[in-house]
């Protein structure tokens, strides 16, 4: 256990619909990235908090959105959802910003998106 | 954004022999190179970095090395088990924050 929680663990839903997921970091760890994890693009970052600033984005669609509220856990809204956006999405955290830090990830949400 | 091209894709093991898994990387400044380990409908669950001020690093049955001047670092497990069964991914830095690019991941099966 990462001592990362993720919430739901899985979620159907349809195209066109709006969801968002939870992620709790780990206790102390002040950055959240998430990534997606899909059979053909492999695991691609999106963003990165720390502290509640936004801190990197990468591959991020503008469809999709995050925030990190002052207790550090933070949301992934997704939204006008296509099929393409199937996919298992994980959250990491880890404690500080200095490259070393290690990432450790959450169980991951799994959306269908039919 | 830096690519980490990780191969091979897939790799069949007997137990007990040595399975080795490489990765290329582009940017030379970058400092820390982790391996992650992740089972079916599991998140990654980091195994073993290293930084490359050193050339080799062991836990266990898992090494790593790291050659600087051909930017490539590897994962080899001694001693396989079946429970090692899993997709490895090597990852590096990204260009932004402290983001991960990860390589495609290479899935190991370890035949009893």
């Amino acid at each position: 256990d990462s001592g990362v929680t993720q919430t739901p663990k899985h979620l159907i839903t349809a195209t066109g619909q709006r969801v968002t997921l939870r992620c709790s970091p780990r206790s102390g760890d002040l950055s959240v990235y998430w990534y997606q994890q899909s059979l053909d693009q492999g695991l691609q970052f999106l963003i990165q908090y720390y502290n509640g600033e936004e801190r990197a984005k990468g591959n991020i669609l503008e469809r999709f959105s995050a925030q990190q509220f002052p207790d550090l856990h933070s949301e992934l809204n997704l939204s006008s959802l296509e099929l393409g956006d199937s996919a298992l999405y994980f959250c990491a955290s880890s404690g500080g910003l200095t490259s070393y830090n290690e990432q450790f990830f959450g169980p991951g949400t799994r959306l269908t998106v039919l | 954004q830096q690519q980490v091209k990780q191969s091979p894709q897939s790799l069949i093991v007997q137990k007990g022999g040595i399975s080795i898994i490489n990765c290329a990387y582009e940017n030379t400044a970058f400092d820390y190179f982790p391996w992650y380990q992740q089972f079916p409908g599991k998140g990654p669950a980091l195994l073993i970095a290293i930084r490359p001020d050193v050339s080799e690093k062991k836990e266990g049955r898992f090494t790593i090395s790291f050659n600087k001047s051909a930017k490539q670092f590897s994962l080899h497990i001694m001693d396989s088990q079946p429970g090692d069964s899993a997709t490895y991914f090597c990852a590096a830095p990204g260009n932004a924050g402290n983001m991960l690019t990860f390589g495609g991941g290479t899935r190991l099966m370890v035949k009893p």
